[in-house]
């Protein structure tokens, strides 16, 4: 069975870098047809996605956030990364990693549990 | 980018009913719509996928509905586990973007 796990950075400063890695076990992310992505998820607010990686480094950012996103592959440790720069209080959110079909704008069939980056002082 | 709304923003129901939850899309995006259940403190689950094409181990409870701009989702007897959030996504092009979900309670 298929399984991501976000790392946990918890709190970070406003003006600095919010840095996750996602390990996928039970498969691996150089299986084609999958893109890797990252979704966040504000605290009582709906979904929104931050961009996907293939597993031959291929990157794809939402407009939004694509001046200070930068997403990784690591196929040797079966592992991709987020990097977010300058943060504010608004990029508090739920993180979640996650496995998608097709494309990298493709439905999300697999799911890391997610965790919580505060953006706080 | 393509801008998703659902109806209602939340409804009450009893176990039992047939709950119709509704997506609109402002462009046209064919039959690349998905559907998603959440519960409180955890992550999505993707219930319904191009549609209708219901995902390997979802109830055959959940189907969905639609093509263009307007889509459903149908429970057809809501059972005490599906009281959740539901979320539709676009994954027509990019950026891929969610609607703003439907909060299913009990009445």
């Amino acid at each position: 069975q298929l399984q991501l796990q976000e790392s946990r950075p918890g709190l970070v400063k406003p003006s600095e870098t919010l840095s996750l890695t996602c390990t996928v076990s039970g498969g691996s992310i150089s299986s084609g047809n999958y893109y890797w992505g990252w979704i966040r998820q504000p605290p009582g607010k709906g979904l929104e996605w931050i961009g996907s990686i293939y597993y031959s480094g291929s990157t794809y950012y939402n407009p939004s956030l694509k001046s200070r996103v930068t997403i990784s592959v690591d196929t040797s440790k079966n592992q991709f990364s987020l990097k977010l720069t300058s943060v504010t209080a608004a990029d508090t959110a739920v993180y979640y990693c996650a496995r998608q079909r097709g494309s990298y704008y493709g439905e999300v069939d697999y799911w890391g549990q997610g965790t919580l980056v505060t953006v706080s002082s | 980018d393509i801008q998703m709304t659902q109806s209602p923003s939340s409804l009450s129901a009893s176990v039992g009913d047939r709950v119709t939850i509704t997506c609109r899309t402002s462009q046209s995006i064919s039959r690349y719509l998905n559907w998603y259940q959440q519960k409180p403190g955890k992550a999505p689950k993707l219930l319904i996928y191009a549609a209708s094409s219901l995902q390997s181990g979802v109830p055959s409870r959940f189907s969905g509905s639609g093509s263009g701009t307007d889509f459903t989702l149908t429970i057809s007897s809501l059972q005490p586990e599906d009281f959740a959030t539901y979320y539709c996504q676009q994954s027509y092009t990019t950026p891929q973007t969610f609607g703003p979900g439907t909060k299913v309670d009990i009445k």
